[in-house]
C-alpha cells in the first residue's frame, strides 16, 4: 500500500510569484484534503476536493485554488504570494465520508521572501 | 465555527511515567475525533480515530477517550518512552468535510 505523497518537499519563492505544490493520495483514496500549517500553530484546513470537484473550503481567499484529476491526485496553487503564506503545507487523503480517517503527508515547506 | 483547544502547551516528564493529554472542542456536533502525533518540520502520522459513537479506542500504550457531551477528549500514554517525544494534535472532525486542529500540546520525555 502507497502513503501519501508530496512533492516539493523544499520550496522559497519570492512575493508576488506563484507556486504549485502537488500531492498523491494513498493508494484507494479518492478524497484529498489541504492544510496550511504556521509555524507553532495547527494545521487550518483550506479545501477539499472529491471526484475532480472542490467538497468544502475553509477562511482562504480565492487566490488558493486547486485540482484533482482522474488519478485522485492533486494540486495546490497559490497565486500572488505574500510573506504569511510561508508554511508547510499538508496533503491528506481519505475515503468520501465526513467520518473516514484521515492520512497525512510529509509536507511542502514553501518560504516566501 | 469549531474551536479546539489543547491543555498542556508544553509537557516535559522522566521516561516511565504515564501522562495524560487534553483536547476541548466547542462544538459537539462532531463526525469523529482523531489523534496525531508529530516530529519536528515533519508531517503527521495518525495515532488513533473515535468515531462520534464511540466512548474510547485503544492501541498499544495509547488510549484515547471521548466525551461528546462536554466537549472533550484525552489522550493517555502509558510507561512514556523517550521516543513519545514529540507534538501531540487533536483534530475534530465536522462540517464542511473539515478537520478543526489544535495547537498542540509539545512532549518531552526525558531519560
Amino acid at each position: 500500500e502507497t502513503g501519501v505523497t508530496q512533492s516539493p518537499t523544499h520550496l522559497i519563492k519570492t512575493r508576488g510569484q506563484q507556486v504549485t505544490l502537488r500531492c498523491s493520495s494513498q493508494s484507494g483514496h479518492n478524497t484529498v484534503s489541504w492544510y496550511q500549517q504556521a509555524l507553532g500553530q495547527g494545521p487550518q484546513f483550506i479545501f477539499q476536493y472529491y471526484r475532480e470537484e472542490e467538497n468544502g473550503r475553509g477562511n482562504f481567499p480565492p487566490r488558493f485554488s486547486g485540482l484533482q484529476f482522474p488519478n485522485y491526485s492533486s494540486e495546490l496553487n497559490v497565486n500572488a504570494l505574500e510573506l504569511d503564506d510561508s508554511a508547510l503545507y499538508l496533503c491528506a487523503s481519505s475515503l468520501p465520508t465526513g467520518a473516514a480517517e484521515q492520512y497525512f503527508g510529509p509536507g511542502t515547506r514553501l518560504t516566501v521572501t | 465555527k469549531q474551536e479546539v483547544t489543547q491543555i498542556p502547551a508544553a509537557l516535559s516528564v522522566p521516561e516511565g511515567e504515564n501522562l495524560v493529554l487534553n483536547c476541548s472542542f466547542t462544538d459537539s456536533a462532531i463526525y469523529n475525533l482523531q489523534w496525531f502525533r508529530q516530529d519536528p518540520g515533519k508531517g503527521l502520522t495518525s495515532l488513533l480515530l473515535i468515531q462520534s459513537s464511540q466512548r474510547e479506542q485503544t492501541s498499544g500504550r495509547l488510549n484515547a477517550s471521548l466525551d461528546k457531551s462536554s466537549g472533550r477528549s484525552t489522550l493517555y500514554i502509558a510507561a512514556s518512552q523517550p521516543g513519545d517525544s514529540a507534538t501531540y494534535l487533536c483534530a475534530v472532525g465536522g462540517a464542511g468535510n473539515q478537520f478543526y486542529f489544535g495547537t498542540g500540546t509539545s512532549l518531552t520525555v526525558i531519560p
